[in-house]
């Protein structure tokens, strides 16, 4: 397992502006990942952050909208530009590892809600 | 494409009643299932997962879930609900088409325990 840690928790925001958010693992792990979980949805895959290249976003999602970086293996942070009152969601970030079909550990989550 | 389905919104049941949410599936080759707990304000917890064998497969606080092939489904079960069983729960599905390990959710089903 992963303990996984998100930052901020929760934020409100102006609309056109920016928020990045953290997402921290306490080991190294393979495979990291963006999710949305809009109010009372389920979640979607933004993109995969792919340590040391760009990442691989999912379709209806693009990079200039949600850039993603991936310094190590155990760090990657998702921003979310230009925001406007549609992007007011839950956003988690979770991790996976290599070998199988193994599952997926999910950090707590930050909740944005876009003014 | 692979897909599942969470066809109940909601489930009501007594505190000491068994519980099920279903959950059907549609995969192109062999199934790698999973069950998430989402409790309020929290990210997702794990529950268990089906990848091959038993078709009983036990899981964390006393849930289990029936892999049934010819029905395509995935139920999760619990013998005996608690008051604390309440939150909303995602079966999910490994997409092969994508990303390693990508996995896609259901819309989820509310669970409500009843004192």
């Amino acid at each position: 397992s992963a303990v996984i840690s998100q930052k901020p928790s929760r934020d409100i925001c102006q609309r056109g502006t920016s928020l990045t958010i953290q997402c921290q693992v306490d080991s190294q792990v393979t495979m990291m990942f963006w999710y949305r979980q809009q109010p009372g949805q389920s979640l979607t895959l933004i993109a995969t952050a792919n340590q040391g290249s760009e990442a691989t976003y999912e379709s209806g999602f693009v990079i200039d909208k949600f850039p993603i970086s991936r310094p190590n293996l155990t760090f990657s942070t998702l921003t979310v530009s230009n925001m406007s009152p549609e992007d007011s969601s839950i956003y988690l970030c979770s991790v996976g590892f290599a070998g199988g079909p193994n599952e997926q550990f999910f950090g707590p989550g930050t909740r944005l809600t876009v003014l | 494409a692979q897909s599942v389905a969470q066809p109940e919104d909601q489930v009501n049941v007594a505190e000491g009643n068994p519980l099920t949410v279903k959950c059907t599936y549609s995969v192109s080759g062999n199934p790698y299932l999973f069950w998430y707990v989402q409790y309020p304000n929290r990210g997702l917890q794990f529950l268990l997962k089906y990848i091959t064998g038993d078709n009983l497969v036990k899981g964390s606080y006393g849930f289990e879930a029936e892999f049934n092939k010819s029905q395509t489904s995935f139920h999760l079960k619990k013998p005996s609900a608690l008051v604390s069983d309440s939150a909303l729960y995602f079966c999910a599905v490994r997409d092969y088409g994508g990303a390693t390990n990508k996995l896609i959710f259901g819309t989820g089903t509310l669970l409500a325990v009843q004192p």
